[in-house]
């Protein structure tokens, strides 16, 4: 069974603080990704990597970036968190196999993150 | 860009049937995804199409048109337990854009 956890369920930080999320999976995937998910809007991807060390931007990666030192962990960082980055943050990691395109990604619990 | 499309809320009575329609118009396409997910809880895969036509389940199934950009996902005989959002994501490359999800409430 593919195991995705993430460090926090809940968080609150103030405007202007650094916030570290941190995912980590056991199914030595080669690809981690991270999303917020808004009512409304759905999963909207901010960072991806496909590899340790290598890291490209999903659709709103603004006020964010990402950290993948090792292939296990895959870490969000807020730099200087604000309001409008109050939201549910997912982590999901995918293997890829010899037919990598069908393989799905598996999910964490999520982190709920509120910004005062 | 990327543009998926499905209904925000629907409702069926147990053992019922629900078909939740997605559409889409994307610039890539590798394949359709349908994801589960019980409020608070992680998205779960459902069902995965690559090709025109139906994918049978158990109780789900699923359906892709490409040349229409279109997929429905078919929950049959429905229980309490399937009350959830469902997520439709298309999948360009190992990329998934996603749906804002399709809330179903079953009712006894």
């Amino acid at each position: 069974d593919v195991k995705v956890t993430q460090s926090s369920r809940y968080l609150v930080k103030r405007t202007g603080e650094k916030v570290f999320l941190e995912c980590v999976q056991d199914m030595d995937h080669e690809n981690m990704f991270w999303y917020r998910q808004d009512p409304g809007l759905g999963l909207r991807l901010i960072y991806f990597s496909y590899d340790v060390k290598m890291k490209e931007k999903g659709d709103i990666p603004e006020g964010y970036s990402v950290s993948r030192e090792k292939k296990e962990r895959f870490s969000l960082i807020l730099e200087s968190a604000s309001t409008n980055q109050t939201s549910m943050y997912l982590c999901a990691s995918r293997g890829t196999s010899g037919d990598s395109i069908t393989d799905t990604q598996y999910f964490g619990p999520g982190t709920r993150l509120t910004v005062l | 860009g990327q543009n998926i499309d499905q209904p925000t809320e629907m409702t069926a009575t147990e053992g019922a049937i629900v078909q939740i329609n997605c559409t889409y118009q994307t610039s890539g396409f590798n394949g359709l995804f349908w994801y589960q997910q019980h409020a608070g809880e992680a998205p779960t895969f459902l069902s995965y199409n690559v090709l025109d036509g139906l994918e049978e389940k158990g109780r789900f199934s699923s359906f892709l048109s490409r040349s229409k950009g279109y997929s429905y996902l078919l929950l049959k005989e429905l229980q309490m337990k399937d009350s959830a959002s469902y997520l439709c994501a298309v999948s360009n490359d190992y990329k998934l854009s996603f749906g804002a999800g399709t809330t179903v409430t079953v009712r006894a």
